[in-house]
């Protein structure tokens, strides 16, 4: 069955470090997607990307973010200099479709912390 | 702004009875989606539901949409300790680009 693959499962990176996270979406899949979940909280929508750009993005996504297909498997997020608060688990996750109904398949998942 | 709120937050019951979590919102959604996690992992995508007052099964589970898209329900019938985890309700945002707005979960624990 297709999935969404991320990379690393686990990253610890100190305060000020830049991290870029990894995901290769389901092959077929056009819209992609991170959200992030701080431990014991909701999950969160960082970012929507659909033909190489950012069609939607939250004001947890400042200048600090970036995301990238730099090629045609790989969607990346880099979080150019790290802090405490960024510590969470990030998902990435992707659809076929982005309309009603349109169904989100989600990786396992970046354990980033930030020390 | 768009919320969800999910309740109970938190549901111990005993193997063999039947539950029901709830997911209310005062904004309507296009589409809802409900999701299991596990801990350490990413959610699973268990059914979405789109059209006014729409009802699915999936085994022993039943989801169902309020006539005016802005509340779903979940029932567990027969729970199971394999059904033991954090359920989340998820709704199409009203921008139309996918994003999904979550609610907080309910974590369900079955006890044998």
């Amino acid at each position: 069955e297709p999935e969404v693959t991320q990379t690393p499962s686990h990253q610890v990176t100190q305060m000020g470090q830049e991290v870029i996270l990894r995901c290769v979406p389901i092959s077929n899949h056009l819209y992609f997607y991170w959200y992030r979940q701080i431990l014991g909280q909701k999950v969160e929508f960082l970012v929507s990307f659909y033909n190489n750009e950012i069609s939607e993005k939250s004001e947890i996504f400042d200048d600090q973010f970036s995301v990238e297909r730099p090629d045609g498997s790989n969607f990346t997020l880099k979080i150019r200099s790290t802090k405490l608060e960024d510590s969470a688990m990030y998902f990435c996750a992707s659809s076929e479709l982005f309309f009603s109904g349109a169904e989100a398949f989600f990786g396992q998942g970046t354990r980033l912390t930030v020390v | 702004t768009q919320l969800l709120e999910q309740s109970p937050q938190f549901l111990s019951i005993q193997e063999g009875e039947n539950l029901t979590v709830y997911c209310n919102s005062s904004s309507v959604f296009s589409s809802l989606q409900w999701y299991r996690q596990e801990p350490g992992e990413g959610p699973v995508l268990l059914v979405t539901v789109v059209t006014g007052g729409e009802v699915k099964k999936l085994k022993r589970l039943t989801f169902q949409f309020g006539d005016a898209r802005k509340d779903s329900s979940l029932h567990i019938t027969a729970a199971q300790p394999g059904d033991t985890g954090l359920y989340l309700c998820a709704g199409a945002g009203s921008s139309n680009t996918g994003k999904l707005i979550f609610g907080q979960g309910t974590t369900l624990q079955v006890k044998p």
